[in-house]
Order: C-alpha cells, then sequence, then structure tokens
C-alpha cells in the first residue's frame, strides 16, 4: 500500500529564514510520480511540482528546491529567505504510474506560517 | 484559460437530506478525480472519472455516495441522507487524461465545504 509521512505537522519561522519541509513515502511501485502542492487560506490546492520515480535530479525555481531522494525514499521541499506570503499548508502526494490507478496519496499536510 | 469550477462554494443541509456538488473540468481535460478534505481524516480520494471507462469508485466511503459524469465533461457527487460525518470540503480536480492519467498533475477547483447540521 502507498503512504506518504509528513510529520511536521506545525512549522513557524521568522521571514527570511529557509525552511525545510519533509515529505517520506512508501511505495511497492518502481514507477511513481511525487507532487507538492500548496494551500492557502483560501483553500485552493495549488499544484507546485511534479517529479517521476526516475528523474533524482534536484530541482529549482526561485526561492523554491526540491531534494528527492530515492535511497531515504524522502521528496523534500525548501524556501529559502521565506516570505509572509509563504504562509500556508503544504502537502506532498504520491500517485502510481499504471493504468487505474490514478488516485493521489496525500500526506497529513504542514502549517507553515512565516512571521513578519 | 479557466481552471475547475465548483458549485455551490458553500452548503449548509440539515441530516438526512441529499445534497449535490458540482464540478465542471478544465477544457480539454478528459480525467476528473473527487477528493475529500476533512478535519480528521485528512485528504481522500472518492472516485476517478476517465473518458468513457468505468469510473473507479474504490474511494467513496459508503453507498450514499454517489457520482456521474455527463458527456464527459462536468461531474456531480451526490450524497444521500447526510450525517454529520459528512460535513467536509469536497474538492474536484481534472487531468489532461493521457495515457489513462497515469501519474498526470491533478489540477484542483476551490471545492465545496458542506456542513450538515
Amino acid at each position: 500500500a502507498q503512504k506518504v509521512t509528513q510529520a511536521q505537522t506545525e512549522i513557524s519561522v521568522v521571514e527570511k529564514e529557509d525552511v525545510t519541509l519533509d515529505c517520506v513515502y512508501e511505495t511497492r511501485d518502481t514507477t511513481y510520480y511525487l507532487f507538492w502542492y500548496k494551500q492557502p487560506p483560501s483553500g485552493e490546492l495549488v499544484f507546485l511540482i511534479r517529479r517521476n520515480s526516475f528523474d533524482e535530479q534536484n530541482e529549482i525555481s526561485g526561492r523554491y528546491s526540491w531534494n528527492f531522494q530515492k535511497s531515504t525514499s524522502s521528496f523534500n521541499f525548501t524556501i529559502t529567505a521565506s516570505q509572509v506570503v509563504d504562509s500556508a499548508v503544504y502537502f506532498c502526494a504520491l500517485s502510481e504510474a499504471k493504468r487505474g490507478a490514478q488516485k493521489l496519496v496525500f500526506g497529513q499536510g504542514t502549517r507553515l506560517t512565516i512571521n513578519p | 484559460g479557466a481552471g475547475v469550477s465548483q458549485s455551490p462554494s458553500n452548503k449548509v443541509t440539515e441530516k438526512g437530506k441529499d445534497v449535490e456538488l458540482r464540478c465542471d473540468p478544465i477544457s480539454g481535460h478528459t480525467a476528473l478525480y473527487w477528493y475529500r478534505q476533512s478535519l480528521g481524516q485528512g485528504l481522500e480520494f472518492l472516485i476517478y472519472f476517465q473518458g468513457n471507462s468505468a469510473p473507479d469508485k474504490s474511494g467513496l466511503p459508503s453507498d450514499r455516495f454517489s457520482a456521474e459524469r455527463t458527456g464527459g465533461s462536468v461531474s456531480t457527487l451526490t450524497i444521500q441522507r447526510t450525517q454529520q460525518e459528512d460535513s467536509a470540503v469536497y474538492l474536484c480536480a481534472s487531468s489532461l487524461g493521457l495515457a489513462g492519467g497515469a501519474g498526470e498533475t491533478q489540477y484542483f477547483g476551490p471545492g465545496t465545504r458542506l456542513l450538515v447540521l
């Protein structure tokens, strides 16, 4: 069975600090996809990134970066120089890559608060 | 282009009543998903539609829940005889549906907040 664990329930930091959100996953599949979504106070889930299991290159997008390590089954998300607008709940999710198994399995989410 | 839209935004109903929630996917997306977000259970998959294939209903919590998708586009999630534990945010998502949608990015709507009194 697939499982995603986000051990950090809540994180609070001061603006401009760097912060890392942890995500650990379990799957028996060799091919799978990992995602991060942001849920701001408005409630809508906003897509941030998608990675497949064969691509372990780290990715950077502006102040956001992702570290994918298959050896530890982790897909961590770092925000550099955090800003108040980064305050949201962040979800990590896992999807199988085979037809008929399209559902996303989500972690419990990490509530990130950036204080001015 | 327009994103996924859902209606109503909020719904308050009395226990035992039926409710219908609507989802309009992104134009051109053939795969459509329903999820539920509640405090106790987090984000849970409910049902998945892909083109004309039989839907994957494996996440529906009881036979009071059903969904249909007409004309390959708009979907309606129906909850019969609502219970207080059905109170949650119901989220709809869509994806392109290429290769059956496997591993595709799902784009979410704003959700319908359901409160059962």
